[in-house]
């Protein structure tokens, strides 16, 4: 069965110190892409980086980077440098072979001050 | 450059009332996708949908809720008769192909509708 688990439902950070939210999936198919994406309190849905299966390489953005580790099927978000604006639910996806995207139930990141 | 677009963002109905929620999606963009989220939970894919024609509607509830993406304007998700477990935030993707495990679908902002 493809299924993507978060079991962070919540996660605190002191605003300037990195942030590692967790992710492991499930998939048979050795074809398949993994997203990250946030949603602040206003609802929408912002992607933040992506990985595809064959990269030999970690995805970055920016201060996002996806520590991703295919023997273990982990695709964690490591936020640096954690900003106030971070705060928000993350939310990891994951699309193999067709278009539907798996998500994740999500983890709720508090960047305190 | 406009993103994926929904209107309305918030909508309210009384059960048994009718829905209709709208999605324009990126420019360039032809294939388009609706996903629900319930509260506290992700989101699940409902329908899939090029011009004119549905291509995947396996998510999709077999009554009351129908969708459309005509040759000319926005795509539509309509919800008939709503109940109050229709509650919830209704998310419009858009890809330009038919997303592999390469493209991302950008998603608008979501139209959360309450049911009474």
């Amino acid at each position: 069965a493809q299924k993507i688990t978060q079991t962070q439902p919540g996660m605190f950070v002191q605003e300037k110190e990195a942030v590692t939210l967790d992710c492991t999936y499930d998939t048979s198919d050795p074809s398949y892409g993994l997203f990250w994406y946030k949603q602040p309190s206003s609802g929408e849905m912002i992607f933040l980086i992506y990985q595809g299966s064959y990269d030999q390489q970690n995805a970055t953005e920016g201060r996002y980077s996806l520590n991703f580790q295919k023997a273990r099927k982990s695709a964690n978000l490591v936020i640096s440098a954690s900003q106030l604006g971070d705060s928000a639910m993350y939310f990891c996806a994951m699309q193999t072979g067709t278009y539907k995207y798996i998500f994740g139930t999500g983890t709720r990141l508090k960047v305190l001050a | 450059n406009a993103g994926v677009m929904q209107n309305p963002r918030h909508l309210v109905r009384r059960r048994g009332q009718e829905a209709r929620l709208r999605c324009s999606p990126m420019k360039g963009h032809s294939h388009v996708y609706w996903y629900r989220q319930l509260p506290e939970e992700g989101l699940k894919f409902m329908v899939y949908l090029q011009k004119e024609n549905i291509i995947d509607e396996s998510g999709m509830p077999k009554e009351r809720f129908s969708a459309e993406f005509p040759k000319e304007g926005p795509s539509i998700l309509r919800i008939q008769q709503v109940v109050r477990g229709d509650s919830a935030a209704y998310f419009c993707a858009s890809s330009p192909s038919p997303s592999g495990s390469t493209d991302t679908q950008y998603f608008g902002p979501g139209t959360r509708l309450t049911v009474l």
